[in-house]
């Protein structure tokens, strides 16, 4: 079955060292989302891959930073992980055009930064 | 800006009960409409969605309305069981291809 897989989905780190989560798609969806949800909130966007054009939200700190190497890969990069950044991170992707307006998430990976 | 307004939870009810999670949106345009389910540790799965004016979106028992003159997408079920409690998101979009506004969530937990 076509998905996202997200890895791992559990990530334990400690304050300041940099992590990195992985999130990969069998969808071949043109545009990849990261979203950020902490405990009982809706999901926010951090940044979204439209191919390979990079798009920060105006309120995404510095701190957070992703790649996209190819079409199924992306990945979400905290250079240094602060306890208000425990939160499950959400994958999303999407194609575009008429018709196609649905995101797709993956499972997510739940941080805890000790 | 668009925005989601849900009912807060969370809502608790015995099994087989019907279910109704309110929705409604202020969006420009014609958005389209969605409800997302999260289960506990999990990430978000759609559920179902419409995309235009009094469509009909269903999928396990659930159904919602696309309701443009009171613009509401309530979220209903006949006969909820155990295995439905879950957080239920309500979304829209709008205008851009990322754009995507969610509700708060509804926590829905269903008792034996």
């Amino acid at each position: 079955d076509a998905m996202v897989i997200q890895n791992p989905r559990y990530q334990v780190t400690q304050f300041g060292k940099p992590v990195t989560l992985s999130c990969s798609q069998t969808l071949n969806h043109n545009v990849m989302y990261w979203y950020q949800q902490k405990s009982s909130q809706a999901p926010k966007l951090l940044f979204h891959y439209y191919d390979k054009d990079f798009n920060n939200e105006a309120d995404t700190p510095d701190n957070f930073q992703s790649r996209r190497p190819n079409t199924s890969f992306c990945f979400l990069d905290i250079r240094s992980p602060g306890l208000g950044d425990a939160a499950m991170y959400l994958c999303a992707t999407s194609t575009t055009g008429v018709g196609t307006d649905t995101q797709y998430f993956g499972p997510g990976t739940r941080l805890t930064v000790l | 800006g668009n925005s989601v307004t849900q009912m807060e939870g969370p809502v608790t009810l015995s099994e087989e009960a019907f279910l109704t999670i309110n929705c409604t949106y202020t969006a420009t345009g014609y958005p389209s409409l969605f409800w997302y389910v999260q289960y506990p540790g999990e990430g978000l799965q759609l559920l179902l969605k419409a995309t235009k004016a009094d469509d009909k979106g269903s999928n396990k028992g659930f159904e919602a309305t696309y309701r443009k003159e009171t613009t509401s997408f309530h979220l209903e079920k006949g006969s909820v069981q155990v295995s439905d409690s879950a957080v239920y998101f309500c979304a829209l979009k709008s205008g851009g291809y990322q754009k995507v506004t969610f509700g708060i969530g509804t926590k829905l937990q269903v008792i034996p």
